[in-house]
């Protein structure tokens, strides 16, 4: 077990657009989920800690009201990147982690590809 | 700042030999390390996992080395196969706060 399912895989939208990017636990209950941004040929970096029924906590450096995150059940949380950029083309995973499970690993969806034009 | 480093972009590798991917991380309250694989267009799996309270862990053909004093952990893959071919990432944490990633490790074991 321990599927996490991402969507879309890609997506490509002109400038000022919205995305919303969804984020499923499929097989377990996840109290905690995580987004990353990948960029080319670099590390992964967390921007932000989605937990069910509160409010995210953001990294340093990401802004709250450009990337929206809602995790409003413990299967499913999702990301909205508003009022797209082309410098939020990226490579933008989810994981999460099994809730009541202590010391284990993040399980991460395939990722969603963002293409702003 | 990058907590986690992973020095090496790309590692080249005959098949049946033996795979050494390398981390180096900063922070000394880092408590619990990971190594996951990634494949192109997917997201990482999962491939092993040590505590600060050990130094080996092995699991198959991957066995994961872990030097606190140097503040450097290893990734052993033998033998490589050609199916291992992926871009390696290594990951650090404290007390399972948060996860810090190095920039990965492309691995080509040619056949």
């Amino acid at each position: 077990g321990a599927v996490v399912s991402q969507h879309p895989s890609w997506v490509i939208c002109k400038s000022g657009t919205s995305v919303k990017i969804e984020c499923r636990s499929l097989d377990f209950q996840a109290t905690t989920m995580f987004w990353y941004r990948q960029f080319p040929k670099q590390s992964l970096m967390l921007m932000a800690t989605s937990n069910e029924g509160s409010k995210a906590t953001y990294e340093q450096g990401v802004e709250k009201d450009k990337f929206l995150i809602n995790h409003a059940s413990l299967t499913l949380s999702t990301l909205t990147v508003t009022s797209a950029h082309p410098e939020d083309s990226s490579f933008y995973i989810c994981s999460a982690t099994k809730t009541g499970y202590s010391n284990q690993p993040q399980h991460f969806g395939d990722g969603t590809r963002l293409s702003i034009l | 700042d990058q907590q986690v480093k992973q020095n090496s972009p790309s590692l080249s590798v005959q098949e049946g030999r033996i795979s050494i991917l390398n981390c180096d991380y900063t922070n000394s309250m880092f408590d619990y390390f990971l190594w996951y694989k990634k494949y192109p267009a997917e997201g990482p799996t999962f491939l092993i996992s040590i505590s600060s309270i050990k130094d080996k862990n092995e699991d198959g053909r991957f066995t994961v080395f872990l030097n606190k004093s140097a503040k450097h952990l290893s990734l052993h893959i033998v033998p490589s196969q050609p199916g291992d071919s992926a871009v390696y990432f290594c990951a650090a944490s404290s007390n399972f706060n948060k996860f810090y990633f190095g920039s990965g490790t492309k691995l080509n074991v040619k056949p």
